[in-house]
């Protein structure tokens, strides 16, 4: 079975933090991506990797930025976290889009 | 860009019930995924089906292509069944899957 493994399921951080969430995957998949999940607006993509040190915007990349140095491993980096990155952030890893994504337990984020 | 709606928005049924979840798109598509989401957050994969009729257990998903929908359908019904399903498409040409706002299904002892 594929596994994908985000390295904590709730997080407190402060406002202004630099903050890491981490996600690695075992199935030697080429894609990877964050979503975050808010009440009323559904999954929106934040970025996603096709590759190694390669990096594309989703619909919400505002406040985020990416890093993909290994094919397993894909962060999402909060740079200065603000009270609305408050969210639920989901990983998922794919082959290719055509035979489906699987997904991470989720982050609970929440920033004070 | 494809839409995706899914209905209804909420579903109450007792155990043992059966249920039937709809997912419309707006444009055609070569996959079609459904997902469950427990109540820790977790998307849990349950089908992938571009087409015709896939069954696991309790569980069978149906999409017709040519019509730009899919159905999922829910047997005897368990408690353990409650959460979010989703339905998702991805986007012609881009790496990226849209998502329906999903369908909340709470099952009652």
């Amino acid at each position: 079975d594929v596994k994908v493994t985000q390295s904590s399921r709730y997080l407190v951080k402060r406002t202004g933090e630099k903050v890491f969430l981490e996600c690695v995957q075992d199935m030697d998949h080429e894609n990877m991506f964050w979503y975050r999940q808010d009440p009323g607006l559904g999954l929106r993509l934040i970025y996603f990797s096709y590759d190694v040190k390669m990096k594309e915007k989703g619909d919400i990349p505002e406040g985020y930025s990416v890093s993909r140095e290994k094919k397993e491993r894909f962060s999402l980096i909060l740079e200065s976290a603000s009270t609305n990155q408050t969210s639920m952030y989901l990983c998922a890893s794919s082959l290719s889009l055509g035979v489906g994504a699987f997904f991470g337990q989720g982050t609970r984020l929440t920033v004070v | 860009g494809i839409q995706v709606e899914q209905s209804p928005p909420d579903l109450i049924l007792q155990e043992g019930a059966n249920s039937t979840l709809r997912c419309n798109f707006s444009d055609s598509v070569n996959n079609l995924q459904w997902f469950h989401q427990n109540p820790w957050g977790q998307l849990i994969n349950l089908f992938y089906i571009p087409s015709g009729t896939k069954q696991n257990g309790r569980l069978s998903a149906t999409t017709v292509a040519t019509e730009r929908y899919s159905l999922l359908y829910i047997s005897s019904s368990q408690t353990t069944d409650s959460g979010v399903y989703f339905c998702a498409a991805p986007v012609q040409g881009a790496q990226k899957l849209v998502f329906g706002q999903g369908t909340r299904l709470t099952i009652n002892p």
